[in-house]
Order: structure tokens, then C-alpha cells, then sequence
């Protein structure tokens, strides 16, 4: 199958300061990946869609200028949680579909700590 | 809007039980339903994807039915073992989108 490589698969950062996650597709080229969250013993949430060359489409709740999405190229995404706090601590995961293949590839997830 | 939800949140039972885990989704307008296992702290492991138009799909010991209808799946693990041991997500996507909705997960222990 088709592999999505997710860096770094866990950061500690000091509250305020911002971490930057990135998403590649290694061996394909997505036009749109997805960033979801997910908090301890709950399920994965969409936070938006990143969309190759445009502007991210976030859903209802998640706040573009905290969480800024840049898809430069057809191969990486990246997730930027800005003036982090606390409450950002999650494991946040990236998906890319793969054209010619119905089911989704995953990152590894990164493990977000602020403290 | 979709909502997607599993039954039960938790199991733990002993090795060698045949086990079903179950999905329902609100919307059954679903282009294909996928199952996945996490190791805690760990990303997703795809298991089965059946498509809209299929009832069911098969890998190893592992069984996922679909019925669209009703808007219910299941997986069916035959002989488990411990290192079946994980949480199970199920996730619907939708037509003319690529993004998944997810479950609430099943938590399951397998004992020796």
C-alpha cells in the first residue's frame, strides 16, 4: 500500500511557542490530505482538509489562525499549531487517499505535549 | 450530519472467544466503510474496507459485514488473542469525499 510518513511522532513544547507537524506522501502524489485530532481515549476527530495549492477547509469549531495548514506541494502538508497551550495536548494524525485505492493511508501520528 | 458509533466502548475477555464488535452510522447514503486497530499511542492499522455495494470482506480470522439499509456493521473476530488486543475504529466516508467519519472506538482486552 501506499505510505504516509508523519514527523515528529512526538514533541514537548513550552506553552506559547508554536510546533510545526509535517505530512508527506512518499510514494504518490495527494492533491488533499486530512488532519485529524485525537484527545486520550477518544476517537479521531477531522480538523480540516488541506487542499494542494489553496486554501485548508477547516470544520465547524477549529480555529484556522491556531492551527495553520500549508499544502505547498503535492507530496507534504504540514500542520502548524500556533501559541500553543495545555489544552493542545493530542496525538495528531494525518491521512492521504490514494487514487486508484478506496481505503486511506495514515501517518504515524504525533504526540503533542504542552506544557 | 453523520454520526458514527460503536458497541461496546470496552471488552475484555479471555483468549479463544469468537467476538463481534459493532458500527452504526446515522447517514446510510456511505460510499465505503473501513476498519481500523490502534495500538495505544500508535497510529492506525487498516484491517478491512467493504465497499457501498459490497455485504462483507474477510482477512485472516477477521469478518466485517455491512449492512447499508440499516446502517450497521460488524466485525467478527474468530479465536482471539492477546495480541489482538487494541482499540477497533470503524469510519464511513461519504460520496465525492475522501474524508472518514469515526467511530467512537471499542477498547478490547484479550486475556491468556
Amino acid at each position: 500500500g501506499a505510505v504516509v510518513s508523519q514527523h515528529p511522532s512526538w514533541v514537548i513544547c513550552k506553552s506559547g511557542t508554536s510546533v510545526k507537524i509535517e505530512c508527506r506522501s512518499l510514494d504518490f502524489q495527494a492533491t488533499t490530505m486530512f488532519w485529524y485530532r485525537q484527545f486520550p481515549k477518544q476517537s479521531l476527530m477531522l480538523m480540516a482538509t488541506s487542499n494542494e495549492g489553496s486554501k485548508a477547509t477547516y470544520e465547524q469549531g477549529v480555529e484556522k489562525d491556531k492551527f495553520l495548514i500549508n499544502h505547498a506541494s503535492l507530496t507534504l502538508s504540514t500542520l502548524t499549531v500556533t501559541s500553543a497551550h495545555p489544552e493542545d495536548s493530542s496525538f495528531y494524525i494525518c491521512s492521504a487517499p490514494h487514487r486508484g485505492d478506496t481505503e486511506a493511508f495514515f501517518g504515524q501520528g504525533t504526540r503533542l505535549t504542552v506544557v | 450530519k453523520q454520526e458514527v458509533t460503536q458497541i461496546p466502548a470496552a471488552l475484555s475477555v479471555p483468549e479463544g472467544e469468537n467476538l463481534v464488535l459493532n458500527c452504526s452510522f446515522t447517514d446510510s447514503a456511505i460510499y465505503n466503510l473501513q476498519w481500523f486497530r490502534q495500538d495505544p499511542g500508535k497510529g492506525l492499522t487498516s484491517l478491512l474496507l467493504i465497499q457501498s455495494s459490497q455485504r462483507e470482506q474477510t482477512s485472516g480470522r477477521l469478518n466485517a459485514s455491512l449492512d447499508k439499509s440499516s446502517g450497521r456493521s460488524t466485525l467478527y473476530i474468530a479465536a482471539s488473542q492477546p495480541g489482538d488486543s487494541a482499540t477497533y475504529l470503524c469510519a464511513v466516508s461519504g460520496y465525492n469525499t475522501d474524508k472518514l467519519i469515526f467511530g467512537t472506538g471499542t477498547r478490547l482486552q484479550v486475556f491468556p
